[in-house]
């Protein structure tokens, strides 16, 4: 069964520290890996995207990486700011014929002051 | 370049009634995808229109239909509402359906189902 499944489920830190988020997929074949931010209540945006042949992408303090072999992928995000505040979405395509694309279910992150 | 749009913002319906949701796409795309965020949840994938028609499907009831118009915006139509399809309904547009190509997401439709 096609799943992708994200921790920690929500995680709390001091502005200016760094944290990973975690993503964990059985998608496959595998086409691709998105991390979205998502403010609440706001439509996600993209921050990365990486192929099966990227092992690591960045986006200014958000780097994201991806272990095909482990199936693994993590978004490790920089000297956080309190506008860091939000969800974070991992999301894996897989080319099943059609396209079928699943969703995490995403880690909350709360930045302090 | 207007992004994805989406109407109306906030909407409340009454079990049993009958809902429609409006996205357009970001200029240059011509594939729309939509998506329901329970509240703490991600988004399930609904179903996605390319060329007019119905591409794709996910796990949902036929409740749950769609349109594309020739301009490649799309509506999104809920019968019979239940109280479980209070949610925030997501739009993305894409290029050629292929996920490769960028999902930009629109800011979201609330509908509350009392």
């Amino acid at each position: 069964k096609n799943q992708v499944e994200q921790s920690p489920q929500s995680l709390i830190i001091l502005e200016g520290k760094n944290c990973t988020l975690q993503c964990n997929y059985t998608v496959s074949p595998f086409s691709n890996l998105r991390w979205y931010k998502q403010d609440t209540g706001r439509g996600p945006v993209s921050l990365t995207i990486m192929t099966f042949s990227e092992n690591t992408k960045s986006n200014g303090r958000y780097t994201a990486t991806l272990d095909a072999d482990t199936k693994q992928s993590s978004l490790h995000i920089t000297a956080s700011q309190l506008s860091d505040s939000a969800s974070y979405i991992c999301v894996v395509s897989a080319n099943t014929g059609g396209f079928k694309t699943i969703f995490g279910a995403g880690t909350r992150l709360f930045v302090k002051a | 370049d207007a992004g994805v749009t989406q109407s109306p913002t906030h909407l409340i319906k009454t079990r049993g009634q009958q809902v429609t949701l409006r996205c357009s796409p970001k200029s240059g795309h011509d594939t729309v995808s939509w998506y329901q965020q329970a509240l703490g949840q991600g988004p399930q994938f609904i179903f996605q229109y390319y060329e007019e028609e119905e591409r794709q499907r996910g796990n949902f009831p036929d409740r749950f239909s769609g349109h594309q118009f020739p301009n490649y915006s799309s509506e999104l139509n809920v019968n019979a509402l239940l109280l479980g399809d209070s949610a925030l309904y997501l739009c993305a547009s894409s290029f050629r359906g292929i996920p490769l190509y960028e999902q930009y997401f629109g800011p979201g439709t609330r509908l509350t189902v009392t």
